[in-house]
């Protein structure tokens, strides 16, 4: 059973231009979250997920960012017109119900902004 | 706002010695508290969960203490090895939402 997938692992975008980016959860699994970890800061919040539906996010930015867990395929995170402070680690969790305790972490997304 | 503080931010040890890793939280009403570990470049491995009606979890060398009273947790780990060098992430656990703690960064030296 493969854990939680994320790609790519890394990610270089210049400024003005669009990351997506992708987190396959463990099978079985239909709930899934998003973190950032900026640089020199702890992991934050930023969006669960479950099939087709977006349950909560308050951790999202209002602007650029938007996130969707279709039917079919992986979740994606997608920021718009990056700039340099997006900068940051990118970590998809995914969890069978809904206990806060059985989140698996994937090896996250390092996404570097020139 | 409920945070989570984790204290030493950093700590180096000889490899034998005993850890302590530090965290306090403002809110006490949490669900679960969760010590992770993460190494570099890699994801989140889940170490200990302990739930808000437990005091305490163990797994091998490692020992979790909770005491929802004073809102603190602590991490154990007896005889460190190099092997242990690591970030360790205190979290809260309400909800869905994962509260993280900022880190200790844990050198053991051979």
């Amino acid at each position: 059973n493969a854990g939680v997938m994320q790609n790519p692992r890394h990610l270089v975008r210049r400024r003005g231009q669009e990351a997506r980016l992708r987190c396959s959860p463990m099978k079985g699994h239909s709930h899934v979250y998003w973190y950032r970890q900026l640089p020199e800061e702890g992991l934050k919040f930023m969006v669960y997920l479950q099939k087709e539906n977006i349950i909560d996010e308050s951790g999202m930015p209002k602007e650029r960012f938007s996130a969707e867990f279709p039917k079919e395929g992986p979740s994606i995170l997608r920021i718009q017109q990056v700039v340099r402070g997006d900068s940051a680690a990118y970590f998809c969790a995914s969890s069978k119900d809904r206990n806060p305790g059985e989140q698996y972490f994937g090896p996250g997304t390092r996404l570097t902004v020139t | 706002k409920q945070e989570v503080t984790q204290i030493p931010a950093a700590l180096s040890v000889p490899e034998g010695e005993n850890l302590v890793l530090n965290c306090s939280f403002t809110d006490s009403a949490i669900y679960n508290l969760q010590w992770f570990r993460q190494d570099p470049g890699k994801g989140l491995t889940s170490l200990l969960l302990i739930q808000s009606s437990q005091r305490e979890q163990t797994s091998g060398r490692l020992n979790a203490s909770l005491d929802k009273s004073s809102g603190r947790s602590t991490l154990y780990i007896a005889a460190s090895q190099p092997g242990d060098s690591a970030t360790y992430l205190c979290v809260r656990a309400a909800g869905n939402k994962l509260t993280f703690g900022g880190g200790t960064r844990v050198l053991v030296k051979p």
